[in-house]
């Protein structure tokens, strides 16, 4: 089974920018894993913030977008606010499956 | 609106059996995929498996900590899909959520706001 790789935790200031990564222990990432992200607050359900490396859902804040970059799917944040700091959680498809990233702690400070 | 709703958590001793449900409205339920992702206690989220459609066959695929241990089926005249969770053991300690992905709009995944799932003695 495939390892899906995120930076455990990142710091970003309000109202700056920060890119999230996702990796693939079989290679690069492409379109054809089909890169979700989420997002999870404390005690909350996740939500899906970008489905397909670039599509957003009608309640995605317009500050996130998704992208492939060298080689891994990436999640990048425009403007933080203080409502960003959260779990990130990226998810690659495979042949046989899926499988999330160990996700990505994001303070806003 | 898409909504999940999971029902079924329990507290189940080590080797027992549960299963657990979600019920699907706002969407044409036989053209979604249906999966099951879990959370244990202060931990990540877990892919653990997949139903596909009926033209597809209902197949299914399953992480391979749970695969011959667990079981998704789906019901698509009751808009639901099933976890059979067989042989638990405590580290099967979750939440579970289901998940679907609108095949004909190519849209996911909703989320559901998950069941809790013991494993005990």
């Amino acid at each position: 089974q495939a390892v899906v790789t995120q930076e455990p935790s990142l710091t970003v200031s309000p109202g700056g920018t920060v890119t999230l990564t996702c990796g693939s222990s079989t290679g690069a990432v492409t379109s054809g894993h089909y890169p979700y992200w989420f997002q999870q607050k404390p005690g909350q359900a996740p939500t899906t913030l970008i489905y397909d490396t670039t599509n957003k859902h009608s309640w995605t804040p317009a500050r996130f977008s998704g992208s492939l970059l060298g080689g891994k799917a990436a999640l990048t944040l425009s403007g933080a606010q203080p409502e960003d700091e959260a779990e990130y959680y990226c998810l690659l498809s495979y042949r046989d499956g899926r499988v999330f990233g160990g996700g990505t702690e994001l303070t806003v400070l | 609106e898409v909504q999940l709703v999971e029902s079924g958590g329990d507290l189940v001793k080590p080797g027992g059996s549960l299963r657990l449900s979600c019920a699907a409205s706002g969407f044409t339920f036989s053209n979604a995929w249906m999966s099951w992702v879990r959370q244990a206690p202060g931990k990540g989220l877990e892919w653990i498996g997949r139903i596909m459609t009926k033209t597809e066959h209902g197949t299914t695929h399953y992480a391979a900590p749970v695969k011959g241990r667990f079981t998704i089926s789906r019901d698509d005249s009751k808009n639901t899909v099933y976890l059979q969770m067989n042989s638990l053991k405590t580290e099967d300690t979750a939440m579970y959520y289901c998940t679907s992905y609108i095949v004909a709009t190519k849209r996911g995944d909703y989320w559901g706001q998950g069941s809790l799932v013991t494993v005990s003695a």
